[in-house]
């Protein structure tokens, strides 16, 4: 089955830029989505193919997709951003597929 | 604003059937992929089907034998059923909207509702 590989945890200093990484076979021929997932609160979608933003997701969230790697950028990292973000693709075989997750600190 | 609410047992004994509605609010069940995720505990998101307003259903093929998902158009709700259930079930369960059959990518989610299989 398909897998898409997320770093387990990425750590930022408050005011700064994280780049949390989607990496997969074939990734390329795809777009992916990212959500932000919050302890005991639902998923919130932040990036649509790719690199489209929700009308309500602010304009630090940004997405990009080259090759094999689809990256979710923050820029100016805030506390409220710590939380559990998740990479997800639509797959011929399996139709949906989640990455494994990665868990963003804001030091 | 479309919102969505999950409900039922919160509590299944092993081997029975998980049963779970998800509730539609501001919108009409139509165009879209009314979606069933499930997360469980420390664990990530994991998909477990979607059916279409005409009434398609797809699911993911580790669970396929054990689910299946339903649409009540007049109530504006869909539902999950997942039989056979063992400890492995236990999970937050999320229904959420689909957008796009090609890209497939979803918003919004219901808040969740945690399901617990024991007996």
């Amino acid at each position: 089955s398909y897998v898409l590989t997320q770093p387990v945890s990425v750590s930022v200093a408050l005011g700064q830029t994280a780049n949390i990484t989607c990496g997969g076979e074939n990734i390329g021929g795809n777009t992916v989505h990212w959500y932000q997932k919050r302890p005991g609160q639902a998923p919130v979608l932040v990036i649509f193919r790719d690199s489209s933003r929700p009308h309500d997701i602010p304009d630090r969230f940004s997405g990009s997709h080259s090759g094999n790697m689809a990256t979710l950028t923050i820029s100016g990292a805030q506390a409220g951003d710590e939380a559990d973000y998740y990479c997800q693709l639509r797959d011929i075989n399996t139709f949906v597929v989640f990455g494994g997750g990665t868990k963003l600190t804001v030091l | 604003q479309v919102q969505l609410q999950e409900s039922g047992p919160r509590l299944v004994k092993p081997s029975e059937t998980l049963s779970l509605t998800c509730t539609l609010s501001g919108g009409s069940i139509s165009y879209y992929y009314w979606t069933w995720i499930r997360q469980p505990p420390g664990e990530g998101l994991e998909w477990i089907g979607h059916i279409y307003h005409t009434g398609s259903s797809n699911y993911n093929p580790s669970l396929k034998s054990r689910v299946a998902i339903s649409l009540d158009k007049s109530k504006n709700l869909f539902s999950l059923r997942l039989t056979s259930v063992t400890a492995a079930d236990t999970a937050v369960y999320y229904c959420a909207r689909g957008h796009d059959f090609t890209d497939n990518w979803f918003d919004p989610w219901g808040q969740g509702t945690l399901v617990s299989v024991s007996s």
